[in-house]
């Protein structure tokens, strides 16, 4: 069955420091795969996506993720976080074209500590 | 260019009453999508629509729970006789023809069922 992992609940950082989000997926082929940031009763907002082609994805705010098929894996990084980046972080897949369901990872709670 | 539209935001309900949650589409956008987002989860899929039709709702409950999006204004995710497990935020996607995997979500409504 098609799933997204992501196997941290709640990762607490310090300002300034780097961060690794982690998220892994199981799916018959190369999905698209996606990073949502949801801010606390706020809606989706899109990171950053990949599709195809470079493996090395640039997004908003200073992040970044990177495809590796071989461990069918999409982390989204950030070298040097800021407080305004605690929110909650949801990976999300979906494939190819036709396809539509997307299915979303749990989501990975982030705290910054100043 | 309006990005997806819903209201209301918050919707508050008693048990056993109805609430009705509306979705506008980006302009452009024929293809209307509704997920659920129950506490602490990920958003799960539920139905998918094109104008007039019910492309598949394999993911809405079997009772209560109905969707449409006519041919003149937004979509409409209905529940009838709500309890308090319905409580929830739905969000709604839209896409361009042909871009079903290309979704852009709104801000969702959050649903308290008291």
């Amino acid at each position: 069955a098609q799933s997204v992992t992501q196997p941290d609940i709640h990762i607490t950082v310090s300002e300034g420091a780097s961060l690794e989000l982690r998220c892994n997926y199981s799916y018959g082929a190369t999905p698209y795969l996606f990073w949502y940031v949801q801010s606390p009763g706020q809606g989706l907002q899109l990171l950053l996506k990949y599709f195809s082609g470079d493996t090395l994805v640039q997004g908003i705010k200073g992040f970044e993720a990177e495809f590796k098929r071989s461990q069918s894996s999409f982390n989204l990084r950030k070298p040097s976080v800021h407080w305004s980046d605690a929110a909650e972080y949801f990976c999300a897949v979906v494939g190819g074209s036709g396809t539509y369901k997307y299915i979303f990872g749990t989501g990975t709670r982030l705290k910054v500590l100043a | 260019n309006a990005g997806v539209m819903q209201n209301p935001r918050h919707l508050v309900r008693r048990r056993g009453q109805e609430a009705r949650l509306r979705c506008s589409p980006m302009k452009g956008h024929s293809h209307v999508y509704w997920y659920r987002q129950l506490p602490e989860e990920g958003l799960k899929f539920m139905v998918y629509l094109q104008k007039e039709n019910i492309i598949d709702e394999s993911g809405m409950p079997k009772e209560r729970f109905s969707a449409e999006f006519p041919k003149e204004g937004p979509s409409i995710l209905r529940i009838q006789q709500v309890v308090r497990g319905d409580s929830a935020a739905y969000f709604c996607a839209s896409s361009p023809p042909g871009s079903a995997n290309e979704q852009y979500f709104g801000p969702g409504t959050r649903l308290t069922v008291t």
